[in-house]
């Protein structure tokens, strides 16, 4: 099935450090949302967003809406061990009108005290 | 806040015989619900859209004879994953309203 590109694919980082993931895919995008998986656990949403240029944030999470509409980027800053985990972007291209996601291939996440 | 609910969390089984998995949706409706699965360390593919009262949509390469969706209220969408193998090992994982349930280890041995 279709997927969105994704990176960087993992990163390692000190605690305190910002982090930025984002997310492309070749045509538009409508919606844009961004999940935390934890292991063995489903999804959890984080941010979501509808418009293009959209920039919203959830804590120390900021997430926007790519100006192309075919992007999309997560920020998160000071992090904390509790970030560890993966992050997936999902979207809904141009056209569709119902939760059918497609995701992103995933940024794991790793987190040094 | 809403939360969509699946049960059993993990489950083992044998090589030939049938596993079903409930997703509901708590505090909400849902006509449409999704199913996902998920090998390690890979993302979430989309297997399939559960139509209330109707049939379910397969997405191209699954089998509907072997992973069999009833979705017979607003609230409650079953996976039924038939004559189970070592390949159908997995992450099952379904969704309402991007909602997402905590998925269901499946073991087949």
């Amino acid at each position: 099935g279709q997927q969105l590109n994704q990176s960087p694919q993992s990163m390692f980082i000190q605690e305190g450090e910002d982090v930025s993931m984002n997310c492309t895919s070749s045509s538009i995008f409508n919606t844009w949302l961004w999940y935390k998986q934890d292991p063995g656990e489903g999804p959890v949403l984080l941010i979501a967003l509808y418009k293009a240029g959209e920039l919203t944030s959830n804590g120390r999470l900021t997430a926007q809406f790519g100006i192309t509409r075919k992007d999309s980027f997560l920020n998160i800053s000071a992090s904390i061990p509790s970030d560890v985990g993966i992050y997936f972007c999902a979207g809904l291209p141009r056209g569709y009108n119902t939760d059918k996601l497609i995701f992103g291939t995933g940024t794991r996440l790793q987190v040094f005290p | 806040g809403a939360v969509v609910s699946q049960h059993p969390s993990w489950v083992i089984c044998k090589s030939g015989t049938s596993v079903k998995i409930e997703c509901r949706s708590l505090d909400f409706q849902a006509t449409t619900m999704f199913w996902y699965r998920q090998f390690p360390k890979q993302s979430l593919m989309l297997m399939a859209t559960s139509n209330e009262g109707s049939k379910a949509t397969y997405e191209q390469g699954v089998e509907k004879d072997k992973f069999l969706i009833n979705h017979a209220s607003l609230t409650l969408s079953t996976l039924t994953v038939t004559s189970a193998h070592p390949e159908d090992s997995s992450f099952y994982i379904c969704s309402a309203h991007r909602i997402f349930g905590n998925g269901t280890r499946l073991t087949v041995t």
